[in-house]
C-alpha cells in the first residue's frame, strides 16, 4: 500500500526566505506526482504536476523535483511572501491504483512579514 | 484546465439530517471523485463516480451513508446521510486528470454537524 509522508508538518519562516518542502512515497511505481496548495477551509489549488519520466517542473517562484527511484520529491519556494502561507500537499498516482490519488498529510507553511 | 463549481461552500447541520453537495463541471468528464478531509487530516477518497454506472466506494465508505448521483457527464452529487458530529469535515469533488495539468478540485464544502 502506497504511503506518502511530508516533512516538516509545519514551518514558519520570515518573508523573503527560500524554503524546501519534502515529500516521500513508499512505492516508486508511480505515474505522476502533484503538488497542491490548500488555504484554510478551502479546496485544493494545483501548483505543479510532475510525470514519472520528468525530473522537475517550474512555475514562477516554485520548482518541484522528482527522484522516482528514491521515492522523493521536493517543492522549492523562492523569496517567500506572506501570501504563500497555506498548507501544501503532495499526492501520487500509483501504477496499480487506477486513478486514485494518495495524499500526504501536508506541510502547514506560515510566512511572517 | 476545467472549472468545478461546488456548493454549498459551508453548512451547519443538525445531527440526524442529510446534506447534499453538488459539483458542476464546465466540460464533460468521465470520472468524478469525492473526497473527505477530516479536521487536521489529509484527504481520503470516498468513491469514484462514472456516468451511467454505480459509484465505486472505497473501504470504510458505504452507499447508504454516502449516496452519490451522476446523472450526466458534467454533474454529480454526494449526500451525507443521517449525520453525526463525526461527519464534520471538508468534502471535495475532483475530476479525472487532464494531461499536463493533473487533477482539479472543487472549492470544498465545509460541513459542521451539531
Amino acid at each position: 500500500k502506497q504511503e506518502v509522508t511530508q516533512i516538516p508538518a509545519a514551518l514558519s519562516v520570515p518573508e523573503g526566505e527560500n524554503l524546501v518542502l519534502n515529500c516521500s512515497f513508499t512505492d516508486s511505481a508511480i505515474y505522476n506526482l502533484q503538488w497542491f496548495r490548500q488555504d484554510p477551509g478551502k479546496g485544493l489549488t494545483s501548483l505543479l504536476l510532475i510525470q514519472s519520466s520528468q525530473r522537475e517542473q517550474t512555475s514562477g517562484r516554485l520548482n518541484a523535483s522528482l527522484d522516482k527511484s528514491s521515492g522523493r520529491s521536493t517543492l522549492y519556494i523562492a523569496a517567500s511572501q506572506p501570501g504563500d502561507s497555506a498548507t501544501y500537499l503532495c499526492a501520487v498516482v500509483g501504477e496499480t491504483s487506477g486513478s486514485r490519488l494518495t495524499f500526504g498529510e501536508g506541510t502547514q507553511l506560515t510566512v511572517n512579514p | 484546465s476545467a472549472v468545478i463549481s461546488q456548493k454549498p461552500s459551508r453548512d451547519i447541520c443538525q445531527r440526524g439530517t442529510s446534506l447534499t453537495i453538488q459539483c458542476q463541471v464546465d466540460s464533460q468528464v468521465t470520472m468524478m471523485f469525492w473526497y473527505r478531509q477530516q479536521p487536521g487530516q489529509s484527504l481520503t477518497l470516498i468513491a469514484t463516480a462514472n456516468q451511467g454506472s454505480e459509484a465505486t466506494y472505497e473501504s470504510g465508505f458505504v452507499i447508504d451513508k454516502f449516496p452519490i448521483s451522476r446523472p450526466n457527464l458534467t454533474f454529480s452529487t454526494l449526500t451525507v446521510s443521517n449525520m453525526s458530529p463525526e461527519d464534520s469535515s471538508i468534502y471535495l469533488c475532483s475530476i479525472e486528470p487532464i494531461r499536463d495539468y493533473g487533477y482539479t478540485f472543487g472549492s470544498g464544502t465545509r460541513l459542521t454537524v451539531v
